[in-house]
């Protein structure tokens, strides 16, 4: 099965800083990366397709990019609202699966 | 809008068979445009892929638990159900149901509904 790395595990960051999350694949997905967002007690949301593709409604400050095996998830302008735990995922290829997830915390 | 819901027992003993259903409301079950599946999280861990399934009844599994997994899929009482033979409490987790549009990543989820796996 392929492994997805995120870094870091946890970061603090305030209201306005600019985020960045890392995942990486241990073999090529293509752009076949999603990345979704997981506040507590509630089912994820997907932000980000395709590698670089905003799901219909999420706000632009939400940025994917990358290929192949090093991806990237920017969030510029933090809003109180983006705390919360970011996880990436491979639909590459069978079984499917997901990075170990980034909390993001308030500083 | 497609809404989905989760319902089953919320404690199974061990050795036993997780059973679980998910309502399909708001949208159409048998395009074949979707596919419906089930993912899970174990509490205060990250989330696992159990398995997909089409409307033509073609399912897909993670070898971790394809030995005791079925996902079947009713598009007459419009429900998708999973069933986990053998649970351990390793099982116990937040099951969620979830649709994706084929060959894309999950875009509707459940609520998702907790199942612990205790005697």
């Amino acid at each position: 099965a392929i492994q997805l790395t995120q870094s870091p595990s946890s970061l603090s960051a305030s209201v306005g800083d600019r985020v960045t999350i890392a995942c990486r694949a241990s073999q090529g997905v293509t752009t076949s990366l999603a990345w979704y967002q997981q506040k507590s007690g509630k089912p994820p949301k997907i932000l980000v397709y395709d590698a670089s593709i905003l799901e219909s409604g999420v706000p632009s400050r939400f940025r994917g990019s990358g290929s192949g095996t090093d991806f990237t998830l920017t969030i510029n302008s933090l809003q109180p609202e983006d705390f919360a735990t970011y996880y990436c995922q491979q639909f590459h290829t069978y079984p499917l699966t997901f990075g170990g997830g980034t909390k993001v915390e308030i500083k | 809008q497609v809404q989905l819901q989760e319902s089953g027992p919320g404690l199974v003993k061990p050795s036993e068979t997780l059973s679980l259903s998910c309502a399909v409301s708001g949208g159409s079950i048998t395009t074949t445009s979707y596919y419906w599946g089930w993912i899970r999280q174990p509490p205060g861990k990250g989330l696992e892929w159990i398995g997909n399934i089409y409307s033509d009844g073609n399912a897909l599994y993670n070898p971790s638990v394809q030995s005791r997994v079925t996902i079947s899929i009713d598009t007459s009482k419009r429900q998708i159900s999973l069933n986990l033979s053998s649970v351990t409490a390793a099982d116990t987790a937040v099951y969620y149901c979830v649709r994706g549009r084929r060959e894309l990543p999950a875009n509707f989820w459940g609520r998702g509904t907790l199942v612990t796996v205790s005697s």
